[in-house]
C-alpha cells in the first residue's frame, strides 16, 4: 500500500473548518483514500473514504486532487469533541492478501480549542 | 457504538498467566483483525481472518495465539507475555476488502 504523509499536528478554533492535508504521491489507480480518527485511548473511528471523486457524509468532506496525489479532509464546523488523531490511509481495493488491512502512520493530532 | 465489542476493557496479568481477549461482531462481516497499539507508536496489524481462516500473520510471536471459531467471534489467547507486550489491543471487522473497517474500543493490557 502507498505511504502517506501528514503534518504531525494542527490547531483549529471551535466552530471553524478544520482542513487536514494528506500527501500520497505514490498512490496506485486501484487504491482508495481512507480517513479514520482516534480519540484518546479509544478504537479508531471510520470517517470517510474515496477513490477519485470528492465525497461528503454527515461527518466530513473528502477532497481528492485530480492527480490523486493528495487529499484534504474537511470538518466543516469543528467542535471540541473533534480533538483526536486523524489518520489518512491508502489501501488496495479487492481481495487477496491485502484483504481489508489498514496500515496506520503517525497521523495528525488535531486540537480544537475554544 | 460501532457494533464491535471487546472484552475485557482492561486486563492486568502476570508474565506466567494465561488469559484471552474476546471480540464479537454481529454486523455480518466476513473479515476480522487484531491490531496492537503500543504507547506513542502507530497501530500495528497482527492478524487477519477472512471467513474464519487466518490469511495474515504479521510476524507475531507465538505467545499470541488467535482463534476464530466463527465469523462473529475472534479471540486472542495470551500466555507467557512480557512487560513490553503491554498495549491497547484492538479488534476490527469489515464486510469485504474494499469496505471500511469498524473497530472495537480495545482492551488495555498491562503485563506485570
Amino acid at each position: 500500500d502507498a505511504k502517506t504523509t501528514q503534518p504531525p499536528s494542527m490547531d483549529c478554533a471551535e466552530g471553524r473548518a478544520a482542513n487536514l492535508p494528506c500527501n500520497h504521491s505514490t498512490i496506485s489507480g486501484n487504491e482508495y483514500v481512507y480517513w479514520y480518527r482516534q480519540i484518546h485511548s479509544q478504537g479508531p473511528q471510520y470517517i470517510i473514504h474515496g477513490l477519485k471523486n470528492n465525497e461528503t457524509n454527515e461527518m466530513a468532506s473528502l477532497i481528492i486532487t485530480e492527480d490523486r496525489k493528495s487529499s484534504t479532509l474537511i470538518l466543516p464546523h469543528a467542535t471540541l469533541r473533534d480533538t483526536a488523531v486523524y489518520y489518512c490511509i491508502v489501501r488496495v481495493a479487492g481481495g487477496g492478501t491485502s484483504y481489508g488491512k489498514l496500515t496506520f502512520g503517525q497521523g495528525t493530532i488535531l486540537t480544537v480549542h475554544p | 457504538e460501532t457494533g464491535v465489542t471487546q472484552t475485557p476493557r482492561h486486563l492486568v496479568m502476570g508474565m506466567t498467566n494465561k488469559k484471552s481477549l474476546k471480540c464479537e461482531q454481529h454486523l455480518g462481516h466476513n473479515a476480522m483483525y487484531w491490531y496492537k497499539q503500543s504507547a506513542k507508536k502507530p497501530l500495528e496489524l497482527m492478524f487477519v481472518y477472512s471467513l474464519e481462516e487466518r490469511v495474515e500473520n504479521n510476524s507475531v510471536p507465538s505467545r499470541f495465539s488467535p482463534e476464530c471459531p466463527n465469523s462473529s467471534h475472534l479471540f486472542l489467547h495470551l500466555h507467557t507475555l512480557q512487560p513490553e507486550d503491554s498495549a491497547l489491543y484492538l479488534c476490527a471487522s469489515s464486510r469485504k476488502a474494499n469496505t471500511e473497517a469498524f473497530f472495537g474500543q480495545g482492551t488495555r493490557l498491562t503485563v506485570v
